[in-house]
């Protein structure tokens, strides 16, 4: 498997535009997590979904934020509008395990940029 | 509200040395306790998981030890080189909510030839 796949790997946009970032999870993982990164705040835990459906989306910043997972080889995090405060580097993860026991595998990132 | 502090934030050692990482959670009522080592630009690679009920995890020059009751795990590297230089991240998930994991901000590790 060629791990958790993310994209663009960098996103520059302007103030307003709506921005989707894009996952796909490692086959077969059941548990898919959506991270934001900053210096500021390190990493937060924005939203993660078991077997397709949210779970827990308290650290969704803002209703401009959303999420969805279509399928399980498929999620998008949506921004709308976007702000420049919303520049960061955000990251997904998955893992396998109704019990949450086992080991979480992130992607590469989306760096994004908002000027 | 679990919080898990990452001390010291940076560490700065000659190349060969053994070192120990620290990571202090404030609840122990926890289902496991992750290692992540996160390169300059790049994603987070997990290192080792402990399961609560586990006292430590060993790979390679690598060690984690976890103890519930003082809410500690170490990472311990030995024999150091250059290629360990990264951001080392510890992440505890509660027994509740299986997947709300609790991140440290991180111990930055610099290893000098």
């Amino acid at each position: 498997d060629a791990g958790v796949i993310q994209s663009p790997r960098h996103e520059v946009t302007e103030m307003g535009q709506e921005v989707t970032l894009r996952c796909k999870p490692i086959s077969g993982h059941d548990y898919l997590f959506w991270y934001r990164q900053t210096m500021m705040r390190g990493l937060e835990l924005l939203i993660y979904f078991n077997n397709n459906v949210p779970i827990d989306d308290s650290g969704m910043p803002e209703d401009r934020f959303s999420a969805k997972m279509p399928n399980a080889s498929f999620s998008t995090l949506k921004i709308q509008p976007s702000e420049p405060r919303d520049s960061a580097v955000y990251f997904c993860a998955s893992s396998l395990g109704r019990t949450g026991g086992t080991e979480a595998f992130f992607g590469q990132g989306t760096r994004l940029t908002v000027v | 509200k679990q919080e898990v502090t990452q001390i010291p934030a940076a560490l700065s050692v000659p190349e060969g040395e053994n070192l120990v990482l620290n990571c202090s959670f404030t609840d122990s009522a926890i289902y496991n306790l992750q290692w992540f080592r996160q390169d300059p630009g790049k994603g987070l690679t997990s290192l080792l998981l402990i399961q609560s009920s586990q006292r430590e995890q060993t790979s390679g020059r690598l060690n984690a030890s976890l103890d519930k009751s003082s809410g500690r795990s170490t990472l311990y590297i030995a024999a150091s080189q250059p290629g360990d230089s990264a951001t080392y991240l510890c992440a505890v998930r509660p027994p509740t909510n299986a997947g709300k994991s609790t991140f440290g901000d991180g111990t930055t590790l610099t290893v000098k030839p």
